[in-house]
């Protein structure tokens, strides 16, 4: 089976770095894929790690270390439409997508 | 504009009921799911087809069957639905089933069986 832990919910200030923690232990790894969801709406793809280190795209970055089974999203420079849902994702020995519950992140003025 | 669509947008169905969610896609991708997102559960898979004329299960599939007759089109039908089958459900489509391929998500549509 699959097992996708993140926190639940995380507030941090409009321009701070905020920093979502993704642990797993799946069947197989085949990349792991960041995706934010505003309400409401459909997740939208952001970040995708198959090898160890830093992605960074823009603002935000995504790392990833398979020995440990441990992934972050870093959010910089936080804007209010940051506000969203983050949802790890596993691919797994199958290559089908296993979700985490999502961290919801506010963004405060 | 290329993309999925999900049609209804939101249904409210009566528990016993027949219904077909509707999802189409115009990017010519291969592979196709169905999820279910339920709050503090995150998404789920249902069921895929990795190209037309194949499905296969996912983690959920119990109360739902699913058909993919061509590239495009890929419904999602409860024979008889029940009040657990209340969540919202989204469609989504990559190029193949392998590698490195993006999913990309249909707007969802929302599901109350009352």
């Amino acid at each position: 089976g699959q097992n996708i832990d993140q926190p639940t919910e995380m507030t941090a200030t409009e321009g701070a770095i905020v920093q979502i923690n993704c642990t797993y232990q799946t069947s197989g790894f085949n990349g792991l894929f960041w995706y934010q969801q505003h309400a409401g709406e459909a997740p939208t793809f952001l970040s995708y790690n198959v090898l160890d280190g830093l992605e960074e795209k823009g603002r935000f970055s995504s790392f990833l270390s398979r020995s440990k089974g441990y992934s972050y999203l870093l959010l910089k420079e936080l804007q209010m439409k940051d506000s969203a849902s983050y949802l790890c994702a596993v691919r797994g020995g199958d290559y089908k997508l296993s979700f985490g519950a999502g961290t919801t992140v506010t963004v405060r003025a | 504009i290329a993309g999925i669509t999900q049609a209804p947008t939101s249904q409210i169905l009566a528990a016993g009921r027949r219904m077909t969610l509707r999802c189409t896609q115009d990017m010519r991708h291969n592979a196709m799911y169905w999820y279910r997102q339920d709050l503090g559960l995150g998404l789920r898979l249902i069921h895929y087809s990795n190209t037309a004329g194949t499905t296969g299960k996912g983690e959920v599939p119990d109360g739902y069957s699913v058909s993919r007759a061509n590239t495009d089109d890929f419904p999602l039908t409860l024979a008889s639905a029940v009040p657990s089958q209340t969540s919202v459900y989204f469609c989504a489509s990559s190029a193949t089933s392998g590698s490195v391929d993006t999913q990309y998500f249909g707007p969802g549509t929302r599901l109350t069986v009352l």
